[in-house]
């Protein structure tokens, strides 16, 4: 069975980090793309950055390209994201999902950025 | 940039009636490699989304085939032949054919009347 687990979420300020990671397990991780989605409570859908099978291509949205950064750990089955100069819009639901095509996601993990 | 627009936002049914969800695209999802990367997610209240269909047209393991989708070019639908109350949720649409990234629609909230 195919299980993302998401963590590392939280309350921060604006201009602070922060890292998440997702625990892959059920599929061979090193075959896939991996991919971020955020959401914002109660809004729609949004991506925000993926990372090729072997790690040398990553692509990001626009609005996080110089603070965020998509990487993975294939030994470790891993998907991160550490988010830099966090703004208060950066405040969502953040999803780890399998492929470039999201066909299976997380339970997600809160990101809140507040004063 | 990518732009989906889904209609309608908002969707009563009848328990028992037809479903459907529009989904268009500002330029063709033909991809150069023939394939069309339009994708369906289904957000049941309180749950991550899943998706449904992939490719157009191609049902996720463990979909009820009560849901189909269909579709070409910058035109396409979500259908549901007979709502169930398990149905009622957020539907979105994505592209994938343009790189970078995906383009999600805003979504169709569906609601029993």
């Amino acid at each position: 069975e195919v299980q993302l687990v998401e963590s590392g979420g939280g309350l921060v300020q604006p201009g602070e980090s922060l890292r998440l990671s997702c625990a892959a397990s059920g599929f061979t991780f090193s075959t896939y793309w991996m991919t971020w989605v955020r959401q914002v409570p109660g809004k729609g859908l949004e991506w925000v950055a993926n990372i090729k099978e072997d790690g040398y291509e990553k692509y990001y949205l626009d609005s996080v390209k110089g603070r965020f950064t998509i990487s993975r750990d294939n030994a470790k089955k891993s998907l991160y994201l550490q988010m830099n100069s966090l703004r208060v819009d950066d405040t969502a639901v953040y999803y780890c999902t399998r492929g470039r095509g999201s066909g299976y996601w997380g339970q997600g993990t809160l990101v809140t950025v507040s004063s | 940039d990518v732009v989906m627009t889904q209609s309608p936002l908002s969707l009563p049914v009848t328990l028992g009636q037809p479903a459907s969800i529009s989904c268009r695209s500002s330029q063709s999802l033909v991809s150069s490699d023939g394939n069309t990367y339009l994708n369906w997610f289904q957000q049941r209240p309180g749950q991550s989304p899943r998706r449904l269909i992939y490719k157009v047209s191609n049902r996720d393991s463990g979909v009820p085939d009560r849901f189909s989708g269909s579709g070409s070019g910058t035109d396409f639908t979500l259908k549901i032949s007979r709502v169930e109350a398990e149905d009622v949720g957020v539907y979105y649409c994505m592209q994938g054919t343009h790189w970078p990234g995906n383009t999600f629609g805003q979504g169709t909230k569906l609601e029993i009347k």
